[in-house]
């Protein structure tokens, strides 16, 4: 367990509102990362992170914003959903211990309509 | 550019006998990392094994191997012993060393029948 959190775990929201989702962890990783799945797609990347305030882009970050200002937390922010943004929302993190793996969060299932 | 590739979008396997789940990946460089994630139907991501494109043994979790063929690029999990738990969605993904990123395939739904 690699102490992931993420909330909402399920939303419902409508095209044209802002929408923010949390990942928390509670094991001081360096790394963290925010995927979405979708059908025939597997997991893309979305954004990721190396620290506090220090944020890259990933495969499929338009539309998307993140920040993260403690190490426990790294938030994505779609600032004005659409439908295609309905999608699962997945949160990871990269163990220090174990350098190479990315152990991922429950999950957060967001419905854009 | 990188690629994963996964060719079986569907597998089925008897109770108690090994299957094999088919990767392929496409990369330039010489250091990367191979992984395997299982997705029950409950949603949640769970690692099962990791492969380091320097590691000269294939590696083994529990009845989890990888069958590494680095000169072809290709990466398959066998499961052996199935078990009706064992029926899932399995992502085969890769990361290079320097960069942080994964990158999926698009999964093979396997489903273990009594």
């Amino acid at each position: 367990d690699a102490g992931i959190t993420q909330s909402p775990r399920h939303k419902v929201t409508e095209t044209g509102t802002p929408v923010t989702l949390r990942c928390h962890q509670t094991e001081n990783h360096r790394y963290m990362y925010w995927y979405r799945q979708d059908p025939g797609h597997g997991l893309r990347l979305i954004h990721y992170s190396y620290g506090v305030k220090d944020t890259d882009k990933g495969e499929v970050s338009d539309g998307y914003s993140v920040s993260r200002s403690k190490t426990e937390d790294f938030l994505l922010t779609l600032e004005s959903a659409t439908s295609s943004q309905t999608s699962v929302y997945f949160c990871a993190i990269r163990d220090r211990l174990e350098q190479e793996t990315q152990y991922f969060g429950p999950g957060t299932r967001l419905l854009v309509l | 550019a990188q690629k994963i590739t996964q060719t079986q979008p569907g597998m089925f396997v008897q109770e108690k006998e090994a299957v094999t789940l088919d990767c392929t990946y496409d990369t330039s460089d010489q250091s990367y990392g191979l992984f395997w994630y299982k997705q029950p139907s409950s949603g949640e991501m769970i690692f099962l094994i990791y492969q380091g494109s320097y590691d000269e043994q294939n590696a083994t979790e529990g009845r989890y191997s990888l069958n590494f063929q680095k000169a072809r690029k290709s990466a398959n999990l066998v499961i052996s012993a199935s078990q009706l738990g064992d029926s899932a969605m399995y992502f085969c993904a890769m990361r290079e060393r320097n960069t942080d990123k994964l990158i999926f395939g698009t999964g093979t739904r396997l489903q273990v029948f009594p």
